[in-house]
């Protein structure tokens, strides 16, 4: 049973640094074809996909936030930690952290999507 | 502004078939893969259909997907009042060294 559960500060001021961590189970970062991602959602507004982690510590960002973000993993915590520098109120948002799954079908093609996601964690930024 | 083009808003009667659309570009949905989610009011979203039109165990065969070209298309028949919630489609995008986009969202009413 896969599950992922984020957590961090509800509340940064702006111009500070967040700092998340998603920690799973029912999964190893170090099998081939596993990711784990982050993705955040603005109160009332639409998902936006935020950086993705592979099992080989390969890493992809939002090409709109990748100056602000790092994403690393330590395996052996089962863990993934997403940093986003410089925050504004307008990164006020529920962050969750997914697994991303990927595997070869019977008919050889690559298949690879966010299946299971964390519950989320609602951050903040006020002064 | 999200990548992917989806209504804002669907609606319709219990019963009823409704479809929700989701379009992209050559780089996303032409080349990727489409996914969707559903997402009800305060709880993380879900995995609705993966693989352009691929149900993932516990999924009621009444969802289902598709996909043409640069667009994609999310199917509810047999519409129920516990369908109304948010829905959301995704794509793997191989611009920019290559990153995952979602659409906007879109709110489904069952009248």
């Amino acid at each position: 049973q896969i599950t992922l559960k984020e957590s961090g500060p509800t509340l940064v001021k702006p111009t500070q640094t967040l700092t998340l961590t998603c920690t799973f189970s029912g999964f190893s970062l170090s099998t081939s074809g596993v990711g784990v991602g982050w993705i955040r959602q603005p109160p009332g507004k639409a998902l936006e996909w935020l950086a993705l982690i592979y099992w080989d510590d390969d890493a992809r960002y939002n090409p709109s936030l990748k100056s602000r973000l790092t994403i690393t993993k330590d395996t052996s915590k089962n863990q993934v930690v997403l940093t986003m520098t410089n925050m504004d109120p307008v990164d006020t948002a529920t962050y969750y952290c997914a697994h991303r799954l990927g595997y070869y079908d019977n008919s050889g093609y690559w298949r690879y999507y966010f299946d299971y996601w964390g519950q989320g964690t609602l951050v903040t930024v006020s002064s | 502004q999200s990548v992917l083009t989806q209504p804002p808003s669907a609606s319709g009667t219990p019963g009823q078939r409704v479809t929700i659309s989701c379009s992209g570009s050559s780089s996303s949905i032409g080349t990727n893969a489409i996914h969707w989610y559903q997402q009800f009011p305060g709880t993380a979203p879900k995995l609705l259909i993966h693989s352009n039109n691929q149900r993932p165990s516990g999924v009621p065969d009444r969802f289902s997907g598709s996909k043409s070209g640069t667009s994609a298309s999310l199917a509810i028949s047999g519409l129920q009042s516990e369908d109304e919630a948010d829905y959301y489609c995704a794509a793997w995008d191989d611009s920019l060294n290559g990153h995952w986009v979602f659409g906007g969202g879109t709110k489904l009413t069952v009248l």
